[in-house]
């Protein structure tokens, strides 16, 4: 079946720098991903998402890169703020039902050190 | 929190009783679901809905039911609760359609004793 999932579940970084979080997925025919962020006591909140024709994908701090050949997802954070601080997601959504189940990774907690 | 209330934020009950989730959106989206988010697992798909009176299952949906005679209410019940059913649970909508990002409530904990 399908599975995504997060290379780290924990990652620290001192502040100013820039963070990277990793993600593989084992579906080949998932085409749409999607990076969430969850800070403490509230729900996931979209951040980025790209789809399977695009191997790269800007935000503002945020880049998005594919590598469908070895089915990796990741998240990069440029000039990593306290507010980064928080649990991150990837998902993978829309590729099997007219519903859209979106199947999510175990999450990579985010600590940012002043 | 992209129009979705979540009721109760907070419950406790009892093994075996039975329970009641709301999930309510203001904006007549068609896309629901409902999650459950325990350590270690992430975010689990519990039950889904595509309209009224239009649901499946998702991954982890026994124990579970759900109804969806509005659009706007998106209910998640748990017909006899189990200590393994201690989770918080979240609601959400995909108001771009069935392959778009999710928007998600607050959610609710719960916890069974």
């Amino acid at each position: 079946g399908e599975n995504v999932g997060l290379h780290l579940p924990t990652l620290s970084v001192q502040e100013g720098d820039n963070s990277i979080i990793n993600c593989a997925y084992s579906n080949s025919a998932s085409d749409y991903f999607i990076w969430y962020k969850q800070e403490s006591g509230k729900g996931p909140q979209f951040i980025i998402d790209i789809r399977s024709n695009m191997d790269k994908r800007q935000g503002q701090r945020v880049t998005v890169l594919l590598n469908k050949t070895v089915k990796h997802l990741s998240l990069q954070i440029a000039a990593t703020q306290p507010g980064d601080s928080a649990v991150y997601f990837c998902a993978e959504s829309g590729f099997n039902t007219n519903a859209g189940k979106s199947t999510f990774g175990d999450g990579t907690t985010l600590t940012v050190k002043p | 929190d992209a129009g979705i209330t979540q009721s109760p934020r907070h419950k406790v009950t009892e093994t075996g009783t039975p329970v009641t989730l709301r999930c309510h959106q203001t904006e007549n989206h068609r896309y629901m679901y409902w999650y459950r988010q325990d350590p270690g697992h992430g975010l689990r798909l519990i039950h889904y809905s595509y309209g009224v009176k239009d649901t499946d299952k998702g991954e982890v949906s026994d124990g579970y039911s759900v109804s969806r005679s509005k659009t706007e209410d998106f209910l998640l019940t748990l017909e006899s609760a189990t200590s393994s059913q201690t989770s918080v649970y979240f609601c959400a909508i995909k108001p771009g359609g069935p392959n778009e990002k999710l928007f998600f409530g607050s959610g609710t904990q719960l916890s069974v004793l």
